[in-house]
This record gives structure tokens, sequence and C-alpha cells, in this order.
């Protein structure tokens, strides 16, 4: 099925682990993001990507990184988990530019992640 | 810039009651503006959007929603709700970049 396709679904990790959350889409969308959910804060946006090989830090991007090698793929890595990344996080995707109003974003079903 | 405020965390109803979920947004722009409804542990979908023209607005499972310039609002509504509706509802805006932002989220229980 068409769309956007986190893995994985869950993860535990220990204080100063790495990993790495893969988020592909198959729907050609030149935009990319990676948003984290937490009670009571809505959904925020880490970082995000308008093409194959960029990135820009969104409202929340320490303690993160991504890589956008392939317009189909964007991954979000953290290089030593802290507990304050325990979160839900979301993948979405969008066409570029004005197209995004007609057809709107695209999410995942999200990966939780718990740091202890 | 642009920023959203959902003005309820929770709101909880009866089933067959009528509800109004709040969403006031700013920009210093025209502006676009969604509603997605998620699940338990699902992701977002679309509910409805406002880009132009007629300032109501319907979307799916029967909800709507209407835009307000003057009070620069966009309250989702819906007549009838069931217990399928219980979901967590948020409010985006699209303002003078193609990034959307979010609101905090309002929780919908629906009660039997």
């Amino acid at each position: 099925n068409a769309g956007v396709t986190q893995t994985p679904k869950f993860r535990v990790l220990k204080t100063g682990q790495s990993m790495t959350l893969l988020c592909a889409q198959d729907m050609n969308h030149e935009y990319m993001y990676w948003y984290r959910q937490d009670p009571g804060m809505g959904l925020r946006l880490i970082h995000y990507s308008v093409g194959e090989g960029t990135t820009a830090k969104g409202e929340v991007p320490d303690g993160y990184n991504v890589s956008r090698l392939k317009k189909q793929n964007f991954l979000l890595g953290l290089e030593s988990a802290a507990p304050s990344q325990t979160s839900v996080y979301f993948c979405a995707s969008s066409p570029a530019g004005w197209r995004v109003l007609g057809y709107g974003y695209t999410f995942g079903s999200g990966t939780r992640l718990t740091v202890v | 810039a642009q920023s959203v405020t959902q003005l309820d965390s929770q709101v909880p109803v009866f089933e067959e009651a009528p509800v109004e979920l709040r969403c006031n947004y700013s920009s210093s722009v025209s502006v676009y503006l969604f509603w997605y409804v998620q699940y338990p542990n699902q992701g977002l979908q679309l509910l409805l959007k406002y880009l132009s023209g007629s300032t109501l607005v319907k979307g799916i499972n029967g909800f709507e929603a209407e835009f307000n310039k003057s009070q620069t609002s966009f309250h989702l509504r819906k007549p009838s709700v069931h217990i399928s509706d219980t979901a967590e509802y948020f409010c985006a805006v699209l303002g003078g970049s193609y990034i959307p932002t979010f609101g905090r989220g309002t929780s919908l229980i629906v009660h039997p």
C-alpha cells in the first residue's frame, strides 16, 4: 500500500546508546519531516527535508541528526540517547510547494521509543 | 510567523451529543488551515482543510469546520458524535512557508 512506513515500531534504549529510525515513502514526495509527540505538547518538528540531499532544523533539533541520501528515505539518528528523548516519533511527507495544499501531509504510524 | 492555539486539551461528551473543538491561529499572511485526527496508536489522518472559497468546510466522518477570518478561528464541529470519534484532534496552519505548525491537540472522549 502506498504511504509512509516507519521502522521500527517500538524500541527500548539504554541511556547513551545510539539508534536510527527509518522513514520510507513511495509517493515520490519532495518534502519529508520528523516530529516528536509528547503528552500535552502536541507535535513538534525535529528536522525536515525539502529534497534529496537537503536537511534543515525544526523546532527541537538538539540531540538528533538526519540524512536524506535518497528521495524516498529520511533517517533520524540519536547519537547518545537520553531519557528526555522518550517519545513517539512520527515521520510525514508531502508534495512540494503549492501542491501540498491539495494533497496534505501523509503520516507514518509512529515509533514508540523509550530510553531508560 | 504562524501559531496555533487549541483552547481545550480535553473535551468529554456523551454519544449523540454535538461537539465543538476550538482552534485559533495567528499569522502575518494569508493562511491555509487543516484539521487532522489521530486514533489510538495510529498516525495522523487529514480530516478536512480550508484553502479558499466557502468558509464552511465539510470533511470526512460528518465533521465540518468554519473559517472565521475576523476572529482568526477554525473551529471543528460535529452535530452528533459516536463512540468511534474518540481520538486526538489536531489543528494545523500554513502561513508563509510550506512547513505547517500544529496545535497541541484536543482529546475528544465520547462516553456512552
